[in-house]
């Protein structure tokens, strides 16, 4: 089973700190993704990386920044969080052109 | 811009009833593909259906199948004998086959199942 592991389930910071998402995958797919989730927003793209070093902006990058340094692994970086940060992270993983994507379980991040 | 629209928030169905959800979406793109995922409240997603837009044949798995209108740009999901495990929030997303995999989400159907 293809697996997507997101490093925390529920996370607290403070307003200002550096704050870093982690997620890995271990299917060695290529494309690799963050969103933001919302009520009554839905899934929102902040960032895509289709290959190691590789990115593209979402529809919300502002904000945030990205490293994928190796395949398997895709960081989400809040640089100075701020109280509208405060929402639910999803990471997902899918093979390039695939038909699929596989999520992890989603971090909550309250930015206090 | 590719853009995913569920105008629902809310839906409810009686357990055993068929209930029907809306997404549109607007692209320039004539190859791509549609998806609905599962959301339960575990948060974890899950692919329930997808249809290739160059099929015009509608795509069913078990008792969720879509009803797939090109020209119209719609892709709703009737799920029949709903269950009480189909309650969940549902997303439909697109992504387009050539130049990009971005997926791109709508804002989400909350359904609720009752006894």
């Amino acid at each position: 089973d293809v697996k997507v592991t997101q490093s925390s389930r529920y996370l607290v910071k403070r307003t200002g700190e550096k704050v870093f998402l982690e997620c890995v995958q271990d299917m060695d797919h290529e494309n690799m993704f963050w969103y933001r989730q919302d009520p009554g927003l839905g899934l929102r793209l902040i960032y895509f990386s289709y290959d190691v070093k590789m990115k593209e902006k979402g529809d919300i990058p502002e904000g945030y920044s990205v490293s994928r340094e190796k395949k398997e692994r895709f960081s989400l970086i809040l640089e100075s969080a701020s109280t509208n940060q405060t929402s639910m992270y999803l990471c997902a993983s899918s093979l390039a052109r695939a038909t699929e994507a596989f999520f992890g379980q989603g971090t909550r991040l309250t930015v206090v | 811009a590719q853009t995913v629209t569920q105008s629902q928030p809310e839906m409810s169905v009686q357990e055993a009833e068929t209930v029907t959800l809306s997404c549109t979406y607007d692209t320039s793109e004539s190859d791509y593909y549609l998806f609905w995922y599962k959301q339960p409240p575990s948060r974890q997603m899950i692919l329930v259906i997808r249809q290739e837009a160059y099929k015009q044949q509608n795509a069913t798995e078990n008792r969720f199948s879509v009803n797939f209108q090109k020209a119209a740009k719609s892709f709703s999901l009737k799920i029949s004998d709903s269950q009480l495990g189909d309650a969940a929030m549902y997303f439909c997303a697109y992504r387009p086959i050539y130049n990009t995999d971005k997926l791109i989400f709508g804002t989400g159907t909350r359904l609720q199942v009752f006894p």
